[in-house]
């Protein structure tokens, strides 16, 4: 079975604290994903990294960087936490290219920054 | 980019009813992926199915990919059912990025 862990369940920080949210899986995937999930606002993709020390923007990148050193890991950074980060994120990963590439989550991490 | 419209957005059963949630996405795709999201937060994979019918124990799917929709269909509906439903719809070239409905809340009542 795939598997996809990710670092803390919980996590609450300050504003301004930088924050590291890392993601491991274990299925040799090319593939991982950062979202966010937020209440009426579903999924949203927020980085995406296709191979080690790739990346490219999701669809809301700001105030997040990624960092991918290791194909199996793949950090979401925030630099400064704001109020406005507090939110579920979930990482996810998958194959690359044409065949099945379906997307398996990790249990997700609630952040509150205060 | 691709539009995913998920209905109802909320739904509230007895427990052993019948339901059929949809999908409706606005362009082409060859990834189309059905989720359950569990009360601690976890997504669940329940289909993985672009195109066809597929069934696991009371869940089945069917999508037909020329008429851009997918149907979940939970018969005999468990209150361990209640959940949100993800519908995420993409292309399966390069990176493979999904775009997901905004879900549908159900809610299985003894």
């Amino acid at each position: 079975d795939v598997k996809v862990t990710q670092s803390s369940r919980y996590l609450v920080k300050r504003t301004g604290e930088k924050v590291f949210l890392e993601c491991v899986q274990d299925m040799d995937h090319e593939n991982m994903f950062w979202y966010r999930q937020d209440p009426g606002l579903g999924l949203r993709l927020i980085y995406f990294s296709y191979d080690v020390k790739m990346k490219e923007k999701g669809d809301i990148p700001e105030g997040y960087s990624v960092s991918r050193e290791k194909k199996e890991r793949f950090s979401l950074i925030l630099e400064s936490a704001s109020t406005n980060q507090t939110s579920m994120y979930l990482c996810a990963s998958s194959t690359l290219g044409l065949a099945r590439n379906e997307q398996f989550f990790g249990p997700g991490t609630r952040l509150t920054v205060l | 980019g691709i539009q995913v419209e998920q209905s109802p957005p909320d739904l509230i059963l007895q427990e052993g009813a019948n339901s059929t949630l949809r999908c409706n996405f606005s362009d082409s795709v060859n990834n189309l992926q059905w989720f359950h999201q569990n009360p601690w937060g976890q997504l669940i994979n329940l289909f993985y199915i672009p195109s066809g019918t597929k069934q696991n124990g009371r869940l089945s799917a069917t999508t037909v990919a020329t008429e851009r929709y997918s149907l979940l269909y939970i018969s005999s509906s468990q209150t361990t059912d209640s959940g949100v439903y993800f519908c995420a719809v993409g292309l399966n070239s390069g990176y493979s990025t999904l775009t997901f409905g905004k879900g549908t809340m159900l809610l299985v009542s003894p």
